[in-house]
């Protein structure tokens, strides 16, 4: 059974600094790696899909790797803005559906 | 604009009650899911349904139903079998079931008292 596990739970980095979050996954017969985003009482935003055969994807001050064989994920988010306060959970695709981290809450300081 | 409706954004039940949480999309999109998220813990999958009329039992079922009479729509009842109830539920879709990224709704938060 697939296991998700994201550490540390909570985040906490002055504006401006860049900052790597983690995943890492016990299966690595995945299809893909998922990021998202969760604002308090919101619905999750997805920010970047890595399809198992990739290494990275971009998107704008994002950055996620995927490391298949030693099942980890890492979200690099440059220059960070109080705007990306939030909650950021990762998901793996396989034969189970989605198996999803319980998150780690990222507070961007001012 | 595209998107996933949930309603209500809250909602309270005495227990014992049967409550049906509503969820609307207008993407397109053949798959729907159901999941439950609780204070750390990651989503639970309920139900998911990839195709009209089609609807497949996720990791914690018991107690709920679902239907799909609709490409649009996706609604869970929550029945007084459900031995916890109270909990964030988030309705979820995408194209064509793999491989693509999930879009969520807003969520229903339920208590039962």
């Amino acid at each position: 059974k697939q296991e998700v596990t994201q550490i540390p739970a909570a985040l906490s980095v002055p504006e401006g600094e860049n900052l790597v979050l983690n995943c890492s996954f016990t299966d690595s017969a995945i299809y893909n790696l998922q990021w998202f985003r969760q604002d308090p009482g919101k619905g999750l935003t997805s920010l970047l899909l890595i399809q198992s055969s990739q290494r990275e994807q971009t998107s704008g001050r994002l950055n996620a790797s995927l490391d298949k064989s030693s099942g980890r994920s890492t979200l690099y988010i440059a220059a960070s803005q109080p705007g990306d306060s939030a909650t950021y959970l990762c998901a793996v695709e396989g034969n189970e559906k989605l198996t999803f981290g319980t998150g780690t809450r990222l507070t961007i300081i001012p | 604009d595209g998107g996933i409706t949930q309603s209500p954004k809250y909602l309270f039940r005495k227990e014992g009650q049967n409550v049906t949480l509503s969820c609307e999309q207008n993407l397109n999109h053949d798959a729907m899911y159901w999941y439950r998220q609780d204070p750390g813990q990651g989503l639970r999958l309920i139900y998911y349904s990839q195709i009209v009329n089609d609807f497949q039992k996720g990791d914690i079922a018991e107690g709920y139903s679902v239907s799909r009479e609709k490409k649009e729509s996706f609604p869970l009842t929550v029945t007084s079998a459900q031995k916890n109830p109270t909990a964030f539920y988030l309705c979820a879709s995408n194209p064509d079931g793999i491989n693509s990224p999930l879009h969520f709704g807003n969520g229903t938060r339920l208590t039962v008292t």
